[in-house]
């Protein structure tokens, strides 16, 4: 396993519910993204959060709204979403700084809006 | 322009045969060049990577071509095998504001090889 952890791993909701993901990580890192995997479509990222402090948002629709407490821990909410909003969504995490800039990603959540 | 131009988007091979997946880009800005793997139920897990001033990498099996001048990179997996079927994603990484760094996938390849 990576060292990232996500819950729930499949989520069914309807379009006037209110549900969030969680991502925790266990590697120490210090940035955390949160991206939306849909098929046939490049991976795309939504959140970027580097020491707490949310330093990315690529223009994602306002029914979805991350959180980062700390370091360790990541949240997704979501809100009145759309049937399109389908999709896996996957949460990484990586440590700035770090000379190979890899990312650490988890299993995702796949999520169904119905 | 941020896009990272992926091909093919499906191949199949037979195993002991050589699977090549090529990837081209845009932007210059580009400083770091990874190649993911993705096991279906799996999220995608870093297999090899490539800085821009190295032309070639190879680890095991797995070896990334780059041509700086073309803004082009291609996986080679030799010898291939049943367990290498998988999607893989080309990326590209820069530097976002702070420290943080962003990575642009490409649309990726659904490797199958025929056992």
């Amino acid at each position: 396993e990576t060292g990232v952890t996500q819950t729930p791993r499949h989520l069914v909701m309807g379009m006037t519910n209110k549900k969030s993901l969680k991502c925790e990580q266990h590697l120490g890192h210090n940035a955390m993204y949160w991206y939306k995997q849909s098929a046939k479509k490049p991976l795309e990222l939504m959140f970027v959060y580097s020491l707490e402090e949310r330093v990315e948002n690529n223009s994602v629709p306002s029914r979805f709204s991350p959180e980062c407490p700390n370091s360790s821990h990541l949240f997704l909410h979501l809100h009145t979403l759309q049937p399109e909003d389908s999709a896996l969504y996957l949460c990484a995490s990586s440590q700035t700084g770090s000379p190979s800039y890899e990312q650490y990603f988890g299993p995702g959540t796949r999520l169904t809006v119905t | 322009q941020q896009q990272v131009k992926q091909s093919p988007q499906s191949l199949i091979v037979q195993k002991g045969g050589i699977s090549i997946i090529n990837c081209a880009y845009e932007n210059t800005a580009f400083d770091y060049f990874p190649w993911y793997q993705q096991f279906p139920g799996k999220g995608p897990a870093l297999l090899i990577a490539i800085r821009p001033d190295v032309s070639e990498k190879k680890e095991g099996r797995f070896t990334i071509s780059f041509n700086k001048s073309a803004k082009q990179f291609s996986l080679h997996i030799m010898d291939s095998q049943p367990g290498d079927s998988a999607t893989y994603f080309c990326a590209a990484a820069w530097a976002l504001s702070g420290s943080a760094r962003q990575l642009t996938f490409g649309s990726g390849t659904q490797l199958t090889v025929l056992p």
